[in-house]
């Protein structure tokens, strides 16, 4: 199993802000990571995959890079929309696996 | 639009069963590997299950094996969970999500549907 650690577990940050999460796994699995974030009572969207691609639609005030077992999420001026809980997931072996998540609050 | 939508969560006593479904549309159903995710309640994501387009290719958490069978029906554009031996930490809302066709990652997730294991 691939265990995925995400940091911190919580960050509070007001609106305009620049943040940062990370995401570290276990075991090296190359650029196969993905992150996605939860608003409250809503189901996960799909922000970056193959750790530094942006999904479509989203914006470009997202970025993620990182290879190998060591990750970042940056979301370079946050907005109101953007406070919600982040998740990281290796799809490089089965079970794929998730971090912990990381929740971002108002300051 | 790609969308998927769960039903079949509800109240189950310990030990009992249920069966999830995912009615999927706006794409080819067929061709693409599908997952479930749950998430107990004010925890983060667990991954399930999955199965590939045509139905082979099934993998599963260590926490249901055994205990959760994952199938599709390309024909009616939709993805089962089959869980059995319910317990209590089972509670959760489940999604099913699509994964991208070449490099798996999941692309699109239903709505979730809760269930709920408790006597």
């Amino acid at each position: 199993v691939i265990w995925m650690t995400q940091s911190p577990p919580l960050l509070s940050a007001s609106a305009g802000d620049r943040v940062t999460i990370t995401c570290r796994a276990s075991h090296n699995i190359g650029s196969y990571l993905a992150w996605y974030h939860q608003r409250p009572g809503k189901a996960p969207e799909l922000l970056i995959h193959s750790a530094s691609t942006l999904q479509t639609g989203v914006p470009s005030r997202f970025s993620g890079s990182g290879s190998g077992t060591d990750f970042t999420l940056t979301i370079s001026r946050l907005q109101s929309e953007d406070f919600a809980s982040y998740y990281c997931q290796q799809y490089y072996s089965f079970p794929w696996t998730f971090g912990q998540g990381t929740k971002v609050e108002v300051k | 639009d790609v969308q998927l939508v769960e039903s079949g969560g509800g109240l189950v006593q310990p030990g009992g069963s249920l069966r999830l479904s995912c009615a999927a549309s706006g794409f080819t159903f067929g061709n693409y590997g599908m997952n479930w995710v749950r998430q107990a309640p004010g925890k983060g994501l667990e991954w399930v299950s999955r199965i590939g387009g045509r139905g082979s290719n099934t993998f599963y958490a260590d926490s249901v094996e055994g205990r959760f069978t994952i199938s599709r029906d390309n024909s009616q554009n939709t993805l089962f969970l089959q869980l059995n031996s319910l317990r209590a930490e089972d509670t959760a809302v489940y999604y099913c999500a699509r994964e991208h066709s070449i490099i798996w990652y999941l692309d699109s997730w239903g709505l979730g549907t809760l269930v709920t294991v408790s006597s």
